[in-house]
C-alpha cells in the first residue's frame, strides 16, 4: 500500500512568510507525529496526534508554529512568520500504535529553506 | 541535552567487513529503542528495533545489543555492503511510561560508507 506522503518536497520561502506543510499519513496509522531535522543534526520531536486526543505539542519551538489534523488522516503544519532558522527538512511519520512500541513510518520530508 | 547521542560521525569500512555503529543515552525511562537508515533526500525507513527486556535482536545482516547498565547499544551489519551506505539514526522511547505518546528521541546520525 502506500507510504507516508508529503507535499511540497521542497519550499523556498522569504523570511516572514506563512508557510503550510503536509502529511498524508498511512491509511488505517491511527497516530501521526511531525519531526524536523536541521542540517547535520539528528531529527527533532514537535508534535503527536493520535485520534480525538489533545495533541503533545511539547516539541513545538514558538508560537509560530502550529498544527491540524482531520479526524486520523490529513494534517498540515503551518509555520507563521518564517525566520531563517526554520530552514530544515519537516518529516512527517505515522504509526499504527499510539502509546509503547509502535514503529514509526516517515514520508520523504518537506526541504524549507527561508532566505 | 542530548539524551541520545551517536558519537561518531562518520564511519569508513570496506565491503564483506563488519560495520559497528554505537549508540549511547541518558535517560533510564528509555524502553525502546530503534535503528533508522536514510538515504540523501529521503524519510528515514526502519531497520530493526529492541525491546529493554531483551539484549539482542538480529534480523538478518542486522543485529541490535543492547547494554542496559552501560545505557549503550549497537548496530552490526555482517557483511557489509555497499548499498548499506547511509545515514544512520539510533532512536529511543519511553514506550511503556504512563501517558507517553511514543515520540521517539533521535541521535545526530552516523554516515557509514562501505567501499567495494
Amino acid at each position: 500500500g502506500a507510504g507516508v506522503s508529503q507535499s511540497p518536497s521542497n519550499k523556498v520561502t522569504e523570511k516572514g512568510k506563512d508557510v503550510e506543510l503536509r502529511c498524508d499519513p498511512i491509511s488505517g496509522h491511527t497516530a501521526l507525529y511531525w519531526y524536523r531535522q536541521r542540517l547535520g543534526q539528528g531529527l527533532e520531536f514537535l508534535i503527536y496526534f493520535q485520534g480525538n486526543s489533545a495533541p503533545d505539542k511539547s516539541g513545538l519551538p514558538s508560537d509560530r508554529f502550529s498544527a491540524e489534523r482531520t479526524g486520523e488522516s490529513v494534517s498540515t503544519l503551518t509555520i507563521q512568520r518564517t525566520q531563517q532558522e526554520d530552514s530544515a527538512v519537516y518529516l512527517c511519520a505515522s504509526s499504527l500504535l499510539s502509546l509503547g512500541v509502535g514503529t514509526q513510518y516517515f514520508g520523504p520530508g518537506t526541504r524549507l529553506l527561508v532566505l | 541535552d542530548q539524551q541520545v547521542k551517536q558519537n561518531s560521525p562518520s564511519l569508513s569500512v570496506q565491503e564483506g567487513r563488519i560495520s559497528i555503529l554505537n549508540c549511547d543515552y541518558t535517560n533510564s525511562m528509555f524502553d525502546y529503542f530503534l535503528w533508522y537508515k536514510k538515504y540523501p533526500a529521503e524519510g528515514p525507513t526502519f531497520l530493526i528495533s529492541i525491546s529493554s527486556i531483551k539484549d539482542k535482536n538480529e534480523d538478518g545482516r542486522f543485529t541490535v545489543f543492547l547494554n542496559k547498565s552501560a545505557k549503550h547499544l549497537s548496530l552490526h551489519i555482517v557483511p557489509s555492503q555497499p548499498g548499506d551506505s547511509a545515514v544512520y539514526f539510533c532512536a529511543a522511547s519511553a514506550g511503556s511510561s504512563s501517558g507517553n505518546t511514543g515520540k521517539l528521541i533521535f541521535g545526530q546520525g552516523t554516515t557509514l560508507q562501505v567501499k567495494p
